[in-house]
């Protein structure tokens, strides 16, 4: 069963351009969750998905940022017009049930360079 | 809602030293308790967790009781290395906030 997969896995993008980082959870999750890590700094929870709809963007900037959990495919975590303190490594995880009444399983990481 | 308050670090152990991170929650009812880790360069893990007060989790040589007196979850080792240096998050379910974490750098 494999695991929670994100890609890429490192992704240079210049001052104004797009960043799409993808995650596809665990197989039978449903329940996305997208994190920001800058360098030596802990976990900042960003968005919480269920499939096609938001339930919690509290952590999410009001501006660029956005996030999407469609009914087939991966989510996707939108970064429009990038700036240099975008740079980060974002994470997402998955679960099962609702929020995360139980563990979250993590994927590897997109790390984000804003040159 | 319920939340987890953790040890700031960061900590600095040398190899074969006892190590204790702090975690206390505050939580309705009695849920599961989680420490994860994260080694460099790579996502959070789970490293142990306890399901109901009274139990103990544990793995790779780390301990964690559920202590519902104390509203505690800390985690011990009795003889660290330096392969354990990482960041260690204490969470329950529920509260998505992970938080800083603590570091700990073990050093040989």
């Amino acid at each position: 069963n494999a695991g929670v997969m994100q890609n890429p896995r490192h992704l240079v993008r210049r001052r104004g351009q797009e960043a799409r980082l993808r995650c596809s959870p665990m197989k039978g999750h449903s329940h996305v969750y997208w994190y920001r890590q800058l360098p030596e700094e802990g976990l900042k929870f960003m968005v919480y998905l269920q499939k096609e709809n938001i339930i919690d963007e509290s952590g999410m900037p009001k501006e660029r940022f956005s996030a999407e959990f469609p009914k087939e495919g991966p989510s996707i975590l939108r970064i429009q017009q990038v700036v240099r303190g975008d740079s980060a490594a974002y994470f997402c995880a998955s679960s099962p049930a609702a929020k995360a009444t139980g563990e979250l399983f993590f994927g590897e990481g997109s790390r984000l360079t804003v040159l | 809602g319920d939340s987890v308050t953790q040890m700031e670090g960061p900590v600095t152990l040398s190899e074969e030293a006892f190590l204790t991170i702090n975690c206390t929650y505050t939580a309705t009812g009695y849920p599961s308790l989680f420490w994860y880790v994260q080694y460099p360069g790579e996502g959070l893990q789970l490293l142990l967790k306890a399901t109901k007060a009274d139990d103990k989790g544990s793995n790779k040589g780390f301990e964690a009781t559920y202590r519902k007196e104390t509203t505690s979850f800390h985690l011990e080792k009795g003889s660290v290395q330096v392969s354990d240096s990482a960041v260690y998050f204490c969470a329950l379910p529920g509260d998505m906030r992970f938080g800083a974490g603590t570091r700990l750098t073990v050093k040989p």
